[in-house]
C-alpha cells in the first residue's frame, strides 16, 4: 500500500532561518506530489506540485522553493524565512488512475 | 481556473441527526473529478468520497453521499447518523483529470457534532 511520510511534525524557526521540509512516498513510483499550506482557519493552498524528477510548478510567487531530487522525495526549502511563513504544510501524493490524494501528517511551522 | 466555493465557514448538528454541508465550483470542462476530504483535530487529510462528473450516479459511502448537480456545478455533502467522530473541517476538492493536474481545495466547513 502507499504511504507518504512528512517531517517534522513540528518545527520553530528564527526570521532569516533556512528551511528544509522533507517528504518521501512509499508504494508507488512516478508519484505527483504536492505542497500546500494551510493558515489557520483557512483552506489549503497550493504551493508547488511536481510530476517527476527535477520537475517543479509553483502556483504561489514566494519566498519557499521545492525540489524533487528523487523520484519518491520532494522537498520544500527556504533560504531565509519570514514570519508570514507560519502555517501548516502538508506534502500530498495524488494517484493518477484514481484521483484520490495521499496527505503526510503535516508539519507546523512556527517562525519567530 | 477552477475555483471551489464553500459557503458555509461552521456547522454544528446533533448527534445522529442529519447535516449537508454545500460545495460549488466553477469550471469549463466536462470531466472531472470532485472530492470530499475530511481533516480531523488530527490535522491528518482523509479521503471521504470521490464522484467523477461522467457519472450521473451520486456516490456513497456508508454514512456519507453525494448530491451531484453537474448543470448547476454543484456537489454536496450529506452525513447521515452522524457521530462525534464525524466532528472536522470538511474540504470539498477539484481536479480536472487524472496525470498531471493539480488538486484544488475550497476554504472549508467546520463541523461540530453535539452530543
Amino acid at each position: 500500500s502507499q504511504t507518504i511520510h512528512q517531517w517534522p511534525a513540528t518545527l520553530v524557526q528564527p526570521v532569516g532561518s533556512p528551511l528544509s521540509l522533507e517528504c518521501t512516498v512509499e508504494g508507488t513510483s512516478n508519484p505527483n506530489l504536492y505542497w500546500y499550506r494551510q493558515a489557520a482557519g483557512r483552506g489549503l493552498q497550493l504551493l508547488f506540485y511536481s510530476v517527476g524528477i527535477g520537475q517543479i510548478s509553483s502556483e504561489v510567487p514566494q519566498n519557499l522553493s521545492a525540489s524533487r531530487p528523487q523520484d519518491r522525495q520532494f522537498i520544500l526549502s527556504s533560504k531565509k524565512l519570514l514570519l508570514s511563513d507560519s502555517g501548516f504544510y502538508l506534502c500530498a501524493w495524488i494517484g493518477v488512475y484514481r484521483g484520490e490524494a495521499f496527505f503526510g501528517q503535516g508539519t507546523r511551522l512556527t517562525v519567530v | 481556473a477552477q475555483t471551489v466555493t464553500q459557503s458555509q465557514p461552521e456547522m454544528s448538528v446533533q448527534e445522529a441527526e442529519t447535516v449537508t454541508l454545500s460545495c460549488t465550483y466553477d469550471t469549463s470542462e466536462n470531466n472531472y473529478y470532485l472530492f470530499w476530504y475530511k481533516q480531523p483535530p488530527s490535522r491528518q487529510m482523509i479521503l471521504v468520497i470521490r464522484q467523477e462528473a461522467y457519472k450521473q450516479q451520486n456516490a456513497t459511502e456508508n454514512r456519507f453521499s453525494v448530491n451531484f448537480q453537474k448543470a448547476a456545478k454543484s456537489f454536496s455533502l450529506k452525513i447521515s447518523d452522524s457521530q462525534l467522530g464525524d466532528t472536522a473541517m470538511y474540504f470539498c476538492a477539484f481536479m480536472k483529470d487524472f496525470g498531471n493536474e493539480k488538486l484544488t481545495f475550497g476554504t472549508g466547513t467546520r463541523l461540530t457534532i453535539i452530543p
